[in-house]
C-alpha cells in the first residue's frame, strides 16, 4: 500500500444526489491532488492543496467542490454531476507541491464514480 | 503546447519475453520524468525519476532511459512477468511550480 487510502472505492449516484469522496494520506506529507482519469484519457489534474491552502484550480467546474480540513485529509465534494463525470478519481500526496519538482506523489487506489 | 505522447497505446508479450515502451514529450522547460505503473483498479504506483542530467534508471526489471536532447524516453521490461500486465504512465515535470504532464499510458497484456 502506497499510504494513501480513498473512500469509497466504489460510487454509483443520481444526478440529484450529494456525495463526498475522502482521502487520507498516513505520510506526514504536506501536499494533496485531487485527479480525474477517464476512460482512454490522460490524467487531468483537478486541485491541489499545500499546508491547507488551494493552490491550484485547474478550471474545474463549480460542481466539484474540495476541501482540506488538514495536510492529511482532503475532501471532494460533489452535486449535481453529469453523466460524463463518470471517471475514476484519484487522490494523491506528496512532501510539499513547492520544495521541488523531484517531489514524488503517492496515489491512492481511486474511487470509481459512476453517475446515471 | 506541452504534451506527452505515449506508445504504443497498448500491446501484448509472451511470458518472459522483453518490451519497450516509447514516451516523447514537448513540455519545457524540461525538469525530470517520471515513470508510473497502474494495475487496474488501483491507483498509478512510481518506477522511475530521471533528472536531466541523467541518462538511464533501473528499477528491477524495469529500465528506463532518457535522452534529453531529443526529448524521448523509453521503459524496457525485461523477462516479463504476468504482474507486469498494467499500464505505464509517463509523466514529465516542468521547471518551475512542478506541473506535471501525463501521457495516455500504455497497456500492457502479459500472456503466459
Amino acid at each position: 500500500e502506497t499510504g494513501v487510502t480513498q473512500t469509497p472505492r466504489h460510487l454509483v449516484m443520481g444526478m440529484t444526489n450529494k456525495k463526498s469522496l475522502k482521502c487520507e494520506q498516513h505520510l506526514g506529507h504536506n501536499a494533496m491532488y485531487w485527479y480525474k482519469q477517464s476512460a482512454k484519457k490522460p490524467l487531468e489534474l483537478m486541485f491541489v492543496y499545500n499546508f491547507k491552502e488551494q493552490t491550484e484550480n485547474n478550471s474545474v467546474p463549480s460542481r466539484f467542490s474540495p476541501e482540506c480540513p488538514n495536510s492529511s485529509h482532503l475532501f471532494l465534494h460533489l452535486h449535481t454531476l453529469q453523466p460524463e463525470d463518470s471517471a475514476l478519481y484519484l487522490c494523491a500526496s506528496s512532501q510539499d507541491s513547492t520544495s521541488g519538482s523531484t517531489d514524488t506523489q503517492y496515489f491512492g487506489p481511486g474511487t470509481r464514480l459512476t453517475v446515471l | 503546447k506541452n504534451q506527452v505522447e505515449q506508445s504504443p497505446q497498448s500491446l501484448i508479450i509472451l511470458e518472459g519475453k522483453n518490451c519497450t515502451l516509447q514516451c516523447n514529450y514537448t513540455v519545457s522547460p524540461f525538469s525530470n520524468l517520471r515513470w508510473y505503473k497502474q494495475d487496474t483498479g488501483r491507483g498509478p504506483v512510481s518506477l522511475t525519476i530521471m533528472t536531466f542530467s541523467e541518462n538511464t534508471k533501473s528499477n528491477g526489471r524495469y529500465t528506463a532511459t532518457l535522452d534529453a536532447d531529443t526529448k524521448q524516453s523509453s521503459l524496457h521490461i525485461t523477462a516479463s512477468q504476468l504482474s507486469d500486465s498494467a499500464s505505464y504512465i509517463c509523466v514529465v515535470s516542468k521547471a518551475a511550480g512542478n506541473k506535471l504532464t501525463f501521457g495516455g499510458g500504455t497497456r500492457v497484456l502479459v500472456k503466459p
